[in-house]
């Protein structure tokens, strides 16, 4: 079964940094491209980043370019997102999600469980 | 950035009901259009993609329509187990943008 098991996230004060992981199962990972996609509280969905299935080619939505950085580690099919100079507006569900290419196609058709990410003092 | 929209925001229908949901994207993106659908406390599904592409396992009543910039999304009889939100996003270019949502309940 074609799976994406997310852990990290947590409660983090303003200006804080966390480290989101995303592992993936039952499908070669190293052959898709992948994204993180966030859900404010209540609210719609935003595509925030997205790594191309070798690794290069990192995109990021503007909002979070400067603190969030994307990787991939292929030789233990792991995703991770790093976010740094977290705010208020960061609060979100995050999503992990498998691209139907090794490029970014934006086809999202595997999803990880989501983790919670709340910016508070 | 390419702004996308969509209508209603909200709509209650009935068992059996022919349900259509409209996306409209604010420049041309051919056919770079997708469809989801999330229930409470879950993650979005793919029912459509390339505006008019079933993802396999995905039940027929669902349909998508469109190109350029006005899409269409149906579900031809409206199932218990269809109450959801519903998001189309545009898949042309970065950046990935969803629409804002259709949340469809019982009448």
């Amino acid at each position: 079964e074609e799976q994406l098991v997310q852990s990290g996230g947590g409660l983090v004060q303003p200006g804080g940094s966390l480290r989101l992981s995303c592992a993936a199962s039952g499908f070669n990972f190293h052959t898709y491209a992948m994204s993180w996609i966030r859900q404010a509280p209540g609210k719609g969905l935003e595509w925030v980043a997205g790594i191309r299935s070798s690794g290069e080619g990192a995109s990021y939505t503007d909002s979070v370019k400067g603190r969030f950085t994307i990787s991939r580690d292929n030789s233990k099919n792991t995703l991770f997102l790093r976010m740094n100079s977290l705010r208020g507006e960061d609060t979100a569900l995050y999503f992990c999600a498998k691209d139907v290419a090794g490029r970014l196609r934006g086809g999202f058709d595997i999803w990880g469980q989501g983790t919670r990410v709340a910016v508070s003092s | 950035d390419i702004q996308m929209t969509q209508s209603p925001s909200s709509l209650s229908a009935s068992v059996g009901d022919r349900v259509t949901i409209t996306c409209q994207a604010s420049q041309v993106i051919n056919t770079h259009l997708n469809w989801y659908q999330q229930k409470p406390g879950k993650p979005p599904k793919l029912l459509i993609y390339d505006a008019s592409n079933l993802e396999p396992g995905v039940p027929s009543r669902f349909s998508g329509s469109g190109s350029g910039t006005h899409f269409t999304f149906t579900i031809s009889s409206l199932q218990p187990e269809d109450i959801a939100t519903y998001y189309c996003q545009k898949s042309d270019n970065l950046p990935f943008t969803f629409g804002p949502g259709t949340t469809v309940d019982f009448k």
